[in-house]
C-alpha cells in the first residue's frame, strides 16, 4: 500500500546553520511532492513542491530535491532563522491520483537562536 | 483571495453525541479534502469532494460522512462520537483536475469529553 515515510522526527540546529529534512514514498507512480509547514495553531502551509519531472526546485532558502530511482526527496532549509521552527510535513499523492494525498509523520524543527 | 474558512473553531462535544464541521474552500476551488491530525496518528486522510461527488475515501469508520454543495463549500459529519474522535480537524482546497497544490484552513479542534 501507499506510505510516505519522514526523518528525523525531531531536528534541532543553530541558526544560520541548514536544516535537512529526507522523505521516501512507496508508490513508483508517484509525480507531485509537496512540503508543508505547520507552525502551532495553524493549519498547514504549503511552501514548495516538486514535480516527477525536474530534479531540484529552489525558492529563496528553501530548496527540494527529488531522486525518482531511490524514490526520496529532501527538503533544504539553508540560513535557518528561529520564525523556521515548526512542524514540516512531506507528501505524496497516491499514483497519479490528485485525490488522495498521503503525508508524512512530520519533523519538527527547532531553531536555537 | 480569501483563504480556506472553517467553523466552528473550536468544539465540545460528549461521547454519543454527533457534530457536524463545516469548510468553506478558496473562491474558485472545486475540490475540497478533509483530514484528521491527531498526535499519535499524524495527518489522516478522511475523504475528497470533488463538484460534489466523493471521489475517495480513506479507512474511517461509516460514522464519519461528508457532503460538498454545489457553490463547493462542505460539511462532514462525525455521529456516536468516541473519545478517540478527538482531533484537529482539517479541510484543504484544490484547484480541482489538474492541480494538485491544496490549501489548509486552520482547523477545527474537536474535544469529546
Amino acid at each position: 500500500g501507499e506510505n510516505v515515510e519522514q526523518h528525523p522526527s525531531t531536528l534541532s540546529v543553530q541558526e544560520g546553520d541548514s536544516a535537512v529534512i529526507k522523505c521516501t514514498y512507496s508508490d513508483s507512480a508517484s509525480n507531485y511532492f509537496p512540503w508543508y509547514k505547520q507552525e502551532l495553531g495553524k493549519g498547514p502551509q504549503l511552501i514548495i513542491d516538486i514535480r516527477s519531472n525536474v530534479g531540484e526546485k529552489k525558492d529563496q532558502r528553501i530548496a527540494v530535491t527529488l531522486n525518482k530511482t531511490a524514490k526520496h526527496f529532501s527538503l533544504h532549509i539553508t540560513e535557518t532563522q528561529p520564525e523556521d521552527s515548526a512542524v514540516y510535513f512531506c507528501a505524496a499523492p497516491r499514483g497519479t491520483s490528485y485525490d488522495k494525498v498521503i503525508f508524512g509523520p512530520g519533523t519538527s524543527l527547532s531553531v536555537i537562536p | 483571495k480569501a483563504g480556506v474558512t472553517q467553523t466552528p473553531r473550536y468544539l465540545i462535544k460528549t461521547r454519543g453525541q454527533q457534530v457536524t464541521l463545516s469548510c468553506s474552500p478558496i473562491s474558485g476551488h472545486r475540490s475540497v479534502s478533509w483530514y484528521q491530525q491527531t498526535p499519535g496518528q499524524g495527518l489522516q486522510f478522511l475523504f475528497e469532494y470533488f463538484s460534489e461527488t466523493q471521489r475517495n475515501k480513506g479507512n474511517f469508520p461509516g460514522r464519519f460522512s461528508g457532503r460538498q454543495f454545489s457553490n463547493s463549500r462542505s460539511e462532514m459529519n462525525v455521529s456516536t462520537l468516541e473519545l478517540g474522535d478527538s482531533a484537529l480537524y482539517l479541510c484543504a482546497s484544490s484547484p480541482g483536475q489538474v492541480n494538485y497544490e491544496q490549501y489548509f484552513g486552520p482547523g477545527t479542534r474537536l474535544t469529546v469529553t
